[in-house]
C-alpha cells in the first residue's frame, strides 16, 4: 500500500503570496495531520482533521487554514506568506483519531523568498 | 512550545555499540512515541508507548517510560551506520483532544562504520 504523499515536494514563493500543499494519507486513514518543522527543531502541530472536521488547531496565525475533503486528502493554505513560514510542512495520517502511531509524508520543502 | 527535551543533542558512536538518548517532557500523556527523521526527509514511527507501559522492544529498540519522573529513553543496540538519523520523542497530551503531538528538539546520532 501507497504511504502519505505530498504535494508538491519542493516549492518557492514570495513574500505575501499564498500556498497550497496537498496531502493524500494511507489507505483507510481517516486522521490527517500537518505539523510545520522548521531547520534544527522539531516538528510543531498546526492541525488535525478526522472525519473531515478540525480536531485540533495548533498555534499558529489565522493566515494558516487546512480541510480535508470526502476521500480523506487534505489541503493546507497560507496566505500572505513570511519570510518565516520557510521550512517543511509533515502530512501525516493515523487510523483513528487517538492514542495510534502517526505516519509522515516526506513533506513539502517551503522556501520563501 | 516545545513540551520533549532530548539529550544529548548529538551523539557520535562507532558502529556496533549502543546509542542511548532520553527524552523529559511536563505535562500527562497518553503516549510517547520515538521517531526517527533522515535528512530532509520524513519521520519515520519507530515505537509508541501508553502511559500505563514501562517498557518496549521492537528489534534493536528498547524504549522505557517513568511516568512518575516524565521521562523515557530510547537505546538502539548495536548500532549500525544506517542508523544515523535524528531521533524525536513526541507526546500525546492526556488533556487535550486528537491525536496532536508534541515533539522535542531531537538527538542527532551519527554512527561511524
Amino acid at each position: 500500500d501507497a504511504g502519505v504523499t505530498q504535494s508538491p515536494t519542493h516549492l518557492i514563493k514570495t513574500r505575501g503570496q499564498h500556498v497550497t500543499l496537498r496531502c493524500s494519507p494511507i489507505s483507510g486513514h481517516k486522521s490527517v495531520s500537518w505539523y510545520q518543522q522548521v531547520l534544527g527543531q522539531g516538528p510543531q502541530f498546526i492541525f488535525q482533521y478526522y472525519e473531515k472536521e478540525e480536531r485540533g488547531r495548533g498555534n499558529f496565525p489565522d493566515r494558516f487554514s487546512a480541510r480535508q475533503f470526502p476521500n480523506y486528502s487534505s489541503e493546507l493554505n497560507v496566505n500572505a506568506l513570511l519570510l518565516g513560514d520557510s521550512a517543511l510542512y509533515l502530512c501525516a495520517s493515523s487510523g483513528s483519531i487517538s492514542n495510534q502511531p502517526q505516519h509522515f509524508g516526506d513533506g513539502t520543502r517551503l522556501s520563501i523568498l | 512550545s516545545q513540551q520533549g527535551e532530548e539529550d544529548p543533542q548529538a551523539l557520535s558512536i562507532q558502529e556496533g555499540e549502543n546509542a542511548t538518548m532520553n527524552c523529559s517532557y511536563k505535562t500527562s500523556i497518553n503516549n510517547l512515541q520515538w521517531y526517527r527523521q533522515n535528512s530532509g526527509r520524513g519521520l519515520v514511527h519507530l515505537i509508541l508507548i501508553r502511559s500505563n507501559e514501562r517498557e518496549k522492544h521492537s528489534g534493536r529498540l528498547r524504549v522505557t517510560l517513568d511516568t512518575s519522573k516524565k521521562s523515557s529513553s530510547l537505546l538502539i543496540t548495536a548500532s549500525r551506520a544506517a542508523d544515523t538519523a535524528s531521533y524525536f520523542c513526541a507526546t500525546a497530551n492526556a488533556l487535550a483532544a486528537g491525536n496532536k503531538l508534541t515533539f522535542g528538539g531531537g538527538t542527532r546520532v551519527l554512527v561511524k562504520p
